[in-house]
């Protein structure tokens, strides 16, 4: 069984760039959850795909945006970066919401920085 | 909106004592309730779940306890071993909904 991949592990940035992380679900599972961890804090939710379409939205920007492709990987997308969106940047994959109640599977996480 | 909480940032415990890491939540609506531990440089492992209809789950060495009454969750583990060692994230969610964390606790399993 292949677990949750994620790509790159570590990325500098510069504040106003934009950057791309990418994420490939553990087998069997078509539903993707992005996660953005600053220091010291739990994970908080930014967006969920399904079906290759957003499938509910955390308290997050437009500016952040995602894309899922029909063998589920999922990228994020974020422009316009700032300081602030530090963090590490986790992907979680999921049987279907639709379906019983079932955790999240999460990848190690992409640390972005930006400066 | 801190729906999730958890109070203590740090717990340290002797090896082969019990670990217990309280979690409390503000949204009623919340069904389903889980734990997850996570080593430093690696994403989150899910641990153990419970449902709402449920007030107690098992699983080896770790039982997670549920008072709906007064939201409140708790992850026992016993024996706790140095391996424990990690951050554990309580996490819940509702119809399979965006999952809301705690801040976290570091446990230190002491030798």
């Amino acid at each position: 069984e292949t677990g949750v991949t994620q790509s790159p592990t570590h990325l500098i940035k510069t504040r106003g760039q934009q950057v791309t992380l990418r994420c490939s679900s553990q087998s069997g599972h078509n539903t993707v959850s992005w996660y953005q961890q600053a220091l010291g804090q739990g994970p908080q939710f930014i967006f969920q795909y399904y079906r290759e379409e957003e499938n509910g939205r955390g308290n997050f920007p437009p500016r952040f945006s995602g894309l899922q492709f029909p063998n589920y990987s999922s990228e994020l997308n974020v422009n316009a970066l700032e300081l602030d969106d530090s963090a590490l940047y986790l992907c979680a994959s999921s049987l279907p919401r639709t379906g019983p109640n079932s955790p999240l599977h999460f990848g190690n996480g992409t640390r972005l920085t930006v400066t | 909106d801190q729906q999730v909480k958890q109070n203590s940032p740090s717990l340290s415990v002797q090896e082969g004592r019990i670990s217990i890491l309280n979690c409390d939540y503000t949204n009623s609506m919340f069904d389903y309730f889980l734990w997850y531990k996570k080593y430093p440089a690696e994403g989150p492992t899910f641990l153990i779940s419970i449902s709402s209809i449920k007030d107690k789950n098992e699983d080896g060495r770790f039982t997670v306890f549920l008072n709906k009454s007064a939201k409140h969750l708790s992850l026992h583990i016993v024996p706790s071993q140095p391996g424990d060692s990690a951050v554990y994230f309580c996490a819940a969610s509702f119809s399979n909904n965006d999952m809301r964390f705690g801040a976290g606790t570091r446990l230190t399993v002491k030798p």
